[in-house]
């Protein structure tokens, strides 16, 4: 099956500043997505991004699909960031199912 | 709107002891899935039901059944419980299967968290 790595595995920032996190995978995929899982356990969508760029707010996505590998940028950071992001694929050979990563942990000091 | 309700937010159960956990969606989407999230593991598919009526295995399906109650419900059972069902487990809805393949992105609800002990 296909692999999902997310990288790095955890991260620590004072408010303020920028972070790049990154997702790898293995094989072609249908589509990407960047999820955010708050300090509470609630699951949020950030964003749908089989391929190309989108923005929302100050954060903002990168996927290069023929490179096999999405970013996720966190421009000044905020203490509500911290908490966990996971990247998901569907594969082709997957039959429509989200694979999740392993996820980045984000904890933002004041 | 609620979006996605599971019930209940924490149980413990000792091993051999059955249970299950329900989740109903009010957005009527016709995708349902269940994951369990383990620490450092990410989430794991469990089982889905692409529509009403149809459900089928995912990642990690041994030791659960699930039933799609209608559109709106979808429960998962275990039948004997074991330690290593001891984890946090999602429901999510999606307006057409695949999660994302159509643009029809996953809403989680806020889990439930299961000991077995």
């Amino acid at each position: 099956g296909i692999q999902v790595e997310q990288s790095p595995p955890d991260l620590i920032l004072q408010e303020g500043a920028n972070s790049t996190l990154r997702c790898n995978f293995s094989d072609s995929v249908n589509n990407l997505q960047w999820f955010h899982q708050n300090p509470w356990g609630q699951l949020i969508n950030l964003f749908y991004i089989p391929s190309g760029t989108k923005q929302n707010g100050r954060l903002s996505a990168t996927t290069v699909a023929t490179e096999r590998y999405s970013l996720l940028y966190i421009s000044s950071s905020q203490t509500t960031d911290s908490g966990v992001y996971f990247c998901a694929v569907v594969w082709p050979g997957g039959y429509n199912k989200l694979i999740f990563g392993a996820g980045t942990r984000l904890a933002v000091h004041p | 709107n609620a979006g996605v309700t599971q019930t209940p937010k924490f149980q413990v159960l000792k091993t051999g002891q059955s249970m299950t956990l329900q989740c109903a969606q009010d957005m009527n989407h016709n995708s349902m899935y269940w994951y369990r999230q383990d620490p450092g593991m990410g989430l794991r598919l469990i089982y889905y039901s692409a529509s009403e009526g149809t459900t089928d295995k995912g990642e990690v399906p041994n030791g659960y059944n699930v039933s799609r109650l209608n559109k709106r419900e979808f429960s998962l059972r275990l039948e004997s419980a074991a330690p290593s069902q001891t984890s946090v487990y999602f429901c999510a809805s999606s307006p057409f299967f695949g999660g994302g393949v159509y643009n029809s992105p996953l809403h989680f609800g806020n889990g439930t968290r299961l000991t077995v002990t």
